[in-house]
């Protein structure tokens, strides 16, 4: 199975700041890996994806996202927070494998991202 | 609009009386899952269904039922819920291939008594 970790169960930054959120993860095949963000009361929604393509992913709302294979780390990052980037922002990391797990997401605990004015 | 859809939303109940929340695609996703989310915890599957008639369990599988009889919907049961299984529950789908993007529904939030 795979394991994803979350660096920090809460960050909080000011606005303007730069924001990083940590993720590492574990895997054996070269996986897929994602952030989700999720907006009190609402759903996750997609922030980014690797895909094995470029290792600089952009996503919505101004943030990306590096995939260092050599630090098996998808850490997030946006130059200047603002106050709407307040939420829970969760890493997952695709099985990439055989058997009857091929393609399942395996999450972290998440961090909750705190914007003070 | 391509959407996941639960219901209930919200939903309080006592020990023991049998529930059932629905999710239901519109996106013709073969592949669907449920999960919990718990503080600190984070999200953890309670099962999946890889097509119509296929389900096999996650994480924690224990106490929940599944079906799927059709291919967009897939609902979960608790025969005899208990206060443990109070939590955040959210349904998932996605392609049966490609990068394994899942689309969530907005959650369902479940109290038991």
């Amino acid at each position: 199975a795979q394991s994803v970790t979350q660096l920090g169960s809460h960050v909080s930054v000011s606005e303007g700041a730069l924001v990083l959120l940590r993720c590492n993860y574990s895997s054996s095949v070269p996986p897929y890996l994602f952030w989700y963000v999720q907006y009190p009361n609402q759903g996750l929604q997609l922030l980014l994806k690797y895909t094995s393509a470029a290792t600089l992913v952009k996503g919505i709302n101004g943030f990306e996202a590096e995939f260092k294979k050599s630090e098996t780390s998808f850490h997030l990052t946006k130059p200047s927070a603002h106050m709407s980037d307040a939420a829970e922002y969760f890493c997952a990391v695709s099985d990439n494998g055989r058997g009857s797990t091929l393609g399942r997401l395996y999450f972290g605990r998440g961090t909750q991202l705190t914007v003070w004015p | 609009e391509a959407q996941v859809t639960q219901n209930p939303r919200y939903l309080i109940t006592v020990t023991g009386k049998k529930l059932t929340v629905t999710c239901s695609q519109n996106m013709n996703h073969e592949y669907m899952s449920w999960y919990r989310q718990d503080p600190g915890l984070g999200l953890r599957q309670i099962y999946y269904s890889m097509n119509v008639e296929v389900t096999d369990k996650g994480d924690v599988p224990e106490g929940y039922k599944v079906s799927r009889k059709e291919k967009r919907n897939f609902p979960l049961i608790l025969e005899s819920p208990s206060p443990n299984q109070t939590s955040l529950y959210f349904c998932a789908s996605r392609t049966s291939g490609g990068t394994y993007e899942q689309y969530f529904g907005p959650g369902t939030r479940l109290t038991v008594t």
